[in-house]
């Protein structure tokens, strides 16, 4: 079985400055991994996904995140955050053949202050 | 674009009632599935389905029941509801070839409690 762990449960930034969302997974095989976002009173929109090659991969909004193995790692970046980024974000995980079958982790509250 | 339609937004039930959270979306997705979320928790997965006639049981199916009659629809099920039942319910659904890269689409929700 797979697990998520966001290290952050609320992150407070200022407007302009930059952002990093941390999260650790483990897993015994191989496993897909993405962020989600869900802005206040809707639902989840992917935000970006890794599925293989390049580790660093880009995200709407201006997002990326960047895939360690290693560290069995997943961290969200920023270089610049809006006050529209205020959302809730998930990390998840998904085993290569587990069909959607998403594992959440317990989500980051991002808060952007003017 | 309805895309995943969920209903109904907000409901309060006694305990031991039962009720039905409807589901539908009008991608023609073959895959769809129910999470729910509690705070602090993230999403947990009660059940899916990979087309019409087909369901299985997510990671907390527990007193919880799902039909897929059709490709649209995925309605779930409560039967005597708990206070621990109380939580937000999200449907989702992904094209076959989506699925497979874990790109949801994802209803607004549907809020429940029980008192």
């Amino acid at each position: 079985a797979q697990s998520v762990t966001q290290l952050d449960s609320q992150v407070p930034v200022f407007e302009e400055a930059p952002v990093e969302l941390r999260c650790n997974y483990s897993s015994s095989v191989s496993v897909y991994l993405f962020w989600y976002v869900q802005y206040p009173n809707q639902g989840l929109q992917l935000l970006l996904k890794y599925l293989s090659g390049s580790t660093l991969v880009k995200g709407i909004n201006g997002f990326e995140a960047e895939f360690n193995k290693s560290q069995t790692s997943f961290h969200l970046r920023k270089p610049s955050v809006h006050i529209s980024d205020t959302a809730e974000y998930f990390c998840a995980v998904q085993r290569g053949t587990s069909y959607g079958k998403l594992t959440f982790g317990q989500g980051t509250i991002l808060t952007v202050h003017p | 674009n309805a895309g995943v339609t969920q209903t109904p937004k907000f409901r309060i039930l006694k305990i031991g009632q039962s009720m039905t959270l409807q589901c539908t979306q009008d991608m023609n997705h073959n895959y769809m599935y129910w999470y729910r979320q509690d705070p602090g928790m993230g999403l947990k997965l009660i059940y899916y389905s990979v087309g019409a006639g087909i369901t299985d049981k997510g990671e907390v199916p527990n007193g919880y029941n799902v039909s897929r009659s059709t490709t649209e629809d995925f309605p779930l099920r409560l039967e005597l509801a708990a206070p621990s039942q109380t939580s937000v319910y999200f449907c989702a659904s992904s094209p076959r070839e989506g699925a497979g890269t874990g790109e949801l689409f994802f209803g607004e929700g549907s809020r429940l409690t029980v008192l």
